[in-house]
Formats: C-alpha cells, sequence, structure tokens
C-alpha cells in the first residue's frame, strides 16, 4: 500500500526556516518524481516545486513564488523528499502536501497524496 | 504560465444529478489535465489523468474529455459521497497550475 506521511510543520516567525519532511513507503521510491502542493486555509491548491528522480539526475521545478526560498531535495535511501522553506512569509501558510508522481505517456502525474502538514508563518 | 478558469466555482444539486464542470486553459495543453476531488479536511484523490483515463479504483460514474483548451469532468448520478470540491491541474508546462476549484453541495 502507498503511504505518504508528511512532517515537520509548525509555527514560525516571519523571516524563520522550517524543514518539512515526506517520508514513503509501499513503492519503489527511486523510480519516482515527487511534487510539493500547498492550500492556504480556505484557499484552492498551489503546486509548490517538483524533484525528478536519479535517472533525471534529481533535478528541481519550483513555483515563482517561492523560487530561490524553497528547496526541495531527497534521500532515496531514506524513501524521504524534503522541502526546506527559508524567509518565511505570512502568505507561505498552508497545508503542505507530498505527492508521489506516476509516468504515463512520457508525463509524470501525482496520483498519491500524504495527509498533509500544517505551516503557520505568523509573529 | 498558464492559466486554468474552472466554472462555475460553485454548484448545488440533488443526489442522482448529472453534473458537469469545466475547465478552460489559458493555452492550448492537448490532453496534459488531471482532475482531482477534495472532501473537506482531506487531501486531494486523483481521479482522473490525461483528460480521460479513470484512475483505478474511481467509479465509472466520473467521466473526463476533451482537448486543447477546454476540458470537462462529468459526474453521471450524483452520489451523497461526491459532494466535495474539485480541481482541474494541468501537467503540460511548468509551473504545474491549479484551476481555482468548483465546490459541489448538496441542494
Amino acid at each position: 500500500e502507498v503511504q505518504l506521511v508528511e512532517s515537520g510543520g509548525g509555527l514560525v516567525q516571519p523571516g524563520g526556516s522550517l524543514r518539512l519532511s515526506c517520508a514513503a513507503s509501499g513503492f519503489t521510491f527511486s523510480g519516482y518524481y515527487m511534487d510539493w502542493v500547498r492550500q492556504a486555509p480556505g484557499k484552492g491548491l498551489e503546486w509548490v516545486g517538483r524533484s525528478r528522480n536519479k535517472a533525471n539526475s534529481y533535478t528541481t521545478e519550483y513555483a515563482a513564488s517561492v523560487n530561490g526560498r524553497f528547496t526541495i531535495s531527497r534521500d532515496d535511501s531514506k524513501n524521504s523528499v524534503y522541502l526546506q522553506m527559508n524567509s518565511l512569509k505570512t502568505e507561505d501558510t498552508a497545508v503542505y502536501y507530498c505527492t508521489r508522481d506516476h509516468l504515463y505517456s512520457d508525463v509524470y502525474w501525482p496520483d498519491y497524496w500524504g495527509q498533509g502538514t500544517l505551516v503557520t508563518v505568523s509573529s | 504560465d498558464i492559466q486554468l478558469t474552472q466554472s462555475p466555482s460553485f454548484l448545488s444539486a440533488s443526489v442522482g444529478d448529472r453534473v458537469t464542470i469545466t475547465c478552460r486553459a489559458s493555452q492550448g495543453i492537448s490532453t496534459y489535465l488531471a482532475w482531482y476531488q477534495q472532501k473537506s479536511g482531506k487531501a486531494p484523490k486523483l481521479l482522473i489523468y490525461a483528460a480521460s483515463t479513470l484512475q483505478s479504483g474511481v467509479p465509472s460514474r466520473f467521466s473526463g474529455s476533451g482537448s486543447g483548451t477546454e476540458f470537462t469532468l462529468t459526474i453521471s448520478s450524483l452520489q451523497p459521497e461526491d459532494f466535495a470540491s474539485y480541481y482541474c491541474q494541468e501537467i503540460k508546462s511548468y509551473p504545474l497550475t491549479f484551476g481555482g476549484g468548483t465546490k459541489v453541495e448538496i441542494k
């Protein structure tokens, strides 16, 4: 059974940093792309970024709103993907989800989602 | 960046109704579109990918169609467990934009 479990959320002051983790199980983690998606309270979904797999050199993509402040990394030996968030702003307050992305027709589609972890940026 | 416009943003319907949600892209995205269902307080769930391919385990009353710039998600006969929010997402180019969402509520 595919499972994704996010952790590391909490309350942080503006300008602060936080590192989220997503622990995966039930599939061969190293072969998959992984995304981070967030949802501000009462709002819609916002794609944050993507980590490609080893075959694609672990390269990453980011939304403009977080580029330069957030960094996605992964450790295939621990079946985990991470989201390092620096210079946090109040508008980064959201539930953060990680997703597993499966390959179909040359494109990676987010097919499993974790339960999310809440990040609150406030003084 | 590609913008996705969902309509309606809110929909009130009865059990058994046929429901259609539209997602329009600001530029052509072929069939690089997914649909998700999100129930209150829960993570989103993939319903359809590649515009019309039903994810494993998703009931057949859900269907997707379209290509290019206009896409639809149809629920053929609305069930009590279908009352939720629905989102489209394009997977053609970065950033992978979501539509604004459609909330389906009980009439």
